[in-house]
């Protein structure tokens, strides 16, 4: 069963602190993506990635960075996080072409 | 640039009746269409998704939706609820840029099943 893998379901951060999120995928898949969900905001996309250190803004990349050094591999980075940064973190995988996504199960991020 | 628009926030059922959730999109040329689901705590599982073809899709779980090219809409319907399907369902356009797709989601309805 293809899988993609988030490494934590649950983290709790202090203000100031720089977190990392990984995300690692089996699917030999090209696009990785990363979203936060909120209530009442749907899904909104922070950053994506079509190829092996490539790396696209998306629509609320504010304070966020990520990573790509591995194809299977898909990294966010909050440099400074704050408190508004508290949030339901997703990441996903497809193929190339007009597929759906693979999404992983999620990071409840909380900031403190 | 895609959108989509979920214009239904919550909706409660009773089990055994008949389900409609709407989608409308916006988008320049022939969309590709998705219809997600999310159990509490998880992530987003594939109910179906529309490429070409026949406007009429199956999906997993006994779902369908219908494109409407005319209303811009992707309605997802269900002729059975079961109490299993409570849960928050998400539709989503994407559009080919570059090298990959890219989703673009709604807000999500919120789905109660009354026993």
């Amino acid at each position: 069963d293809v899988k993609v893998t988030q490494s934590s379901r649950y983290l709790v951060k202090r203000t100031g602190e720089k977190v990392f999120l990984e995300c690692v995928q089996d699917m030999d898949h090209e696009n990785m993506f990363w979203y936060r969900q909120d209530p009442g905001l749907g899904l909104r996309l922070i950053y994506f990635s079509y190829d092996v250190k490539m790396k696209e803004k998306g629509d609320i990349p504010e304070g966020y960075s990520v990573s790509r050094e591995k194809k299977e591999r898909f990294s966010l980075i909050l440099e400074s996080a704050s408190t508004n940064q508290t949030s339901m973190y997703l990441c996903a995988s497809s193929d190339r072409g007009p597929y759906g996504y693979t999404f992983g199960s999620g990071t409840r991020l909380t900031v403190v | 640039a895609q959108s989509v628009t979920q214009p239904d926030i919550h909706i409660t059922v009773s089990e055994g009746a008949s389900l409609e959730l709407r989608c409308n999109y916006s988008y320049g040329a022939t969309p590709y269409l998705f219809w997600y689901v999310q159990s509490p705590g998880q992530g987003l599982q594939l109910l179906l998704k529309y490429f070409s073809g026949d406007t009429l899709v199956q999906g997993i779980k006994g779902f369908e939706a219908e494109f409407k090219r005319s209303q811009s809409s992707f309605n997802l319907r269900k002729p059975s609820v079961h109490w299993s399907d409570a849960a928050e369902y998400f539709c989503a356009v994407g559009a080919l840029t570059g090298g990959g797709n890219k989703l673009t989601f709604g807000t999500g309805t919120q789905l109660k099943v009354e026993l």
